[in-house]
């Protein structure tokens, strides 16, 4: 059965700052890993996917890796602001892309 | 946004009584699926449906039934609401391919008495 870890639960950073969130997962036998941000009250918004063949993908301030023989992924941000702040899931993705997430990290930027 | 809404989006119901949620998509995707967010404990699939009538069970399937007579509409039922039950549950749809994300509805909060 796969699980997904989070690590830091929560994390309060100063704006500005740049910021690793950490994943990792006991099956390599992945389809892909997904990040999606969850802000309070509010349904999840998909912001990275990095397929199981590839490393890394990058949108914007935003840098997430996989590593899949050590069932790890991290999710980098760059210079962070306060609407950075959110809840930041991360999920793997098996056979018909269902999901298994992790139990998120919670961020606050403090400006 | 993906098309995609829920309803009800906040009910308030009573121990053994049935509860059905709707998930009503316009993106005419394939893949469809129910999740429960409790605190602690991210998401979790309840039960997934990868066309007209095909569903299948997730990893806390147990007291929830599906049914999905059209591609567009998903709906979640429990059969006899418990207190264990309270959470808000997720919608979310997806063409299925392991290349494209899963898009996520607003969510309903279900309180069982």
């Amino acid at each position: 059965k796969q699980e997904v870890t989070q690590i830091p639960a929560a994390l309060s950073v100063p704006e500005g700052e740049n910021l690793v969130l950490n994943c990792s997962f006991t099956d390599s036998a992945i389809y892909n890993l997904q990040w999606f941000r969850q802000d309070p009250g509010k349904g999840l918004t998909s912001l990275l996917l990095i397929q199981s063949s590839q490393r890394e993908q990058t949108s914007g301030r935003l840098n997430a890796s996989l590593d899949k023989s050590s069932g790890r992924s991290t999710l980098y941000i760059a210079a962070s602001q306060p609407g950075d702040s959110a809840t930041y899931l991360c999920a793997s993705g098996g056979y018909g892309n269902k999901l298994v997430f992790g139990a998120g990290t919670i961020l606050r930027v403090k400006s | 946004d993906a098309g995609i809404t829920q309803s009800p989006r906040h009910k308030v119901t009573e121990t053994g009584t049935p509860v059905t949620l709707r998930c009503h998509q316009t993106e005419n995707h394939r893949y469809m699926y129910w999740y429960r967010q409790d605190p602690g404990h991210g998401l979790r699939l309840i039960h997934y449906s990868y066309g007209v009538k095909d569903t299948d069970k997730g990893e806390v399937s147990d007291g929830y039934s599906v049914s999905r007579s059209k591609t567009e509409d998903f709906l979640l039922t429990l059969e006899s609401a418990t207190s264990s039950q309270t959470s808000v549950y997720f919608c979310a749809i997806s063409p299925g391919q392991s290349q494209e994300t899963q898009y996520f509805g607003p969510g309903t909060r279900l309180l069982v008495l």
